[in-house]
């Protein structure tokens, strides 16, 4: 059965560094999302990409992230210069129309 | 604004009760809402999704039930396991201040479910 993956699974950095997390969503699907949970907190909502551009972006979604799907299959989430309230898990998701999103395992991230 | 409430926040049951979690929004002019399952330290897995035009959808020992009007879904857990444990999480697509959706989801808290043999 298709799924979303992500790497790396855990990455940790230095805060003021720059992070790439990387997504494969789904072949077939059209949109694509970056939510987030924050340890012990509810997932948040990032970003939203169709057709090629940014479709919806939440206040968290400042100057210091960018989502770019580089070529067919990839879909990444940068971070330019991160901070320690960065730290948490970055998921991935996709879908196709109306239908169910499907998540990634995820990416944890720690800004130390 | 999408806002999405789950209780109970925590749930302990022996194993083979039937048990019901709920989820609230305020919205309720969603297309459809959807049932995860998160285990500790791990993604999401999609359990159902209920369309608005569906009131009830099924799988295996799991029953989702949607109702727009009062803004509520249940999720209905039968013959429960000890490999339920789990955060069930509901999540209901929310759009933009333009009232254009794509797609993003809003999520409840969830409910820590632990089934003990």
């Amino acid at each position: 059965e298709p799924e979303v993956t992500q790497t790396p699974s855990h990455q940790v950095t230095q805060m003021g560094q720059e992070v790439i997390l990387r997504c494969v969503p789904i072949s077939n699907h059209l949109y694509f999302y970056w939510y987030r949970q924050i340890l012990g907190q509810k997932v948040e909502f990032l970003v939203s990409f169709y057709n090629n551009e940014i479709s919806e972006k939440s206040e968290i979604f400042d100057d210091q992230f960018s989502v770019e799907r580089p070529d067919g299959s990839n879909f990444t989430l940068k971070i330019r210069s991160t901070k320690l309230e960065d730290s948490a898990m970055y998921f991935c998701a996709s879908r196709q129309t109306y239908y169910e999103q499907y998540f990634g395992p995820g990416t944890r991230l720690t800004v130390t | 604004k999408q806002e999405v409430t789950q209780i109970p926040a925590a749930l302990s049951v022996p194993e083979g009760e039937n048990l019901v979690l709920n989820c609230s929004f305020t919205d309720s002019a969603i297309y459809n809402l959807q049932w995860f399952r998160q285990d500790p330290g791990k993604g999401l897995t999609s359990l159902l999704l209920i369309q608005s035009s569906q009131r009830e959808q099924t799988s295996g020992r799991l029953n989702a039930s949607l109702d727009k009007s009062s803004g509520r879904s249940t999720l209905y857990i039968a013959a429960s396991q000890p490999g339920d444990s789990a955060t069930y999480l509901c999540a209901a697509p929310t759009p933009n201040a333009g009232g254009t959706s794509y797609g993003k989801l809003t999520f409840g808290q969830g409910t820590i479910l632990t089934v003990h043999p």
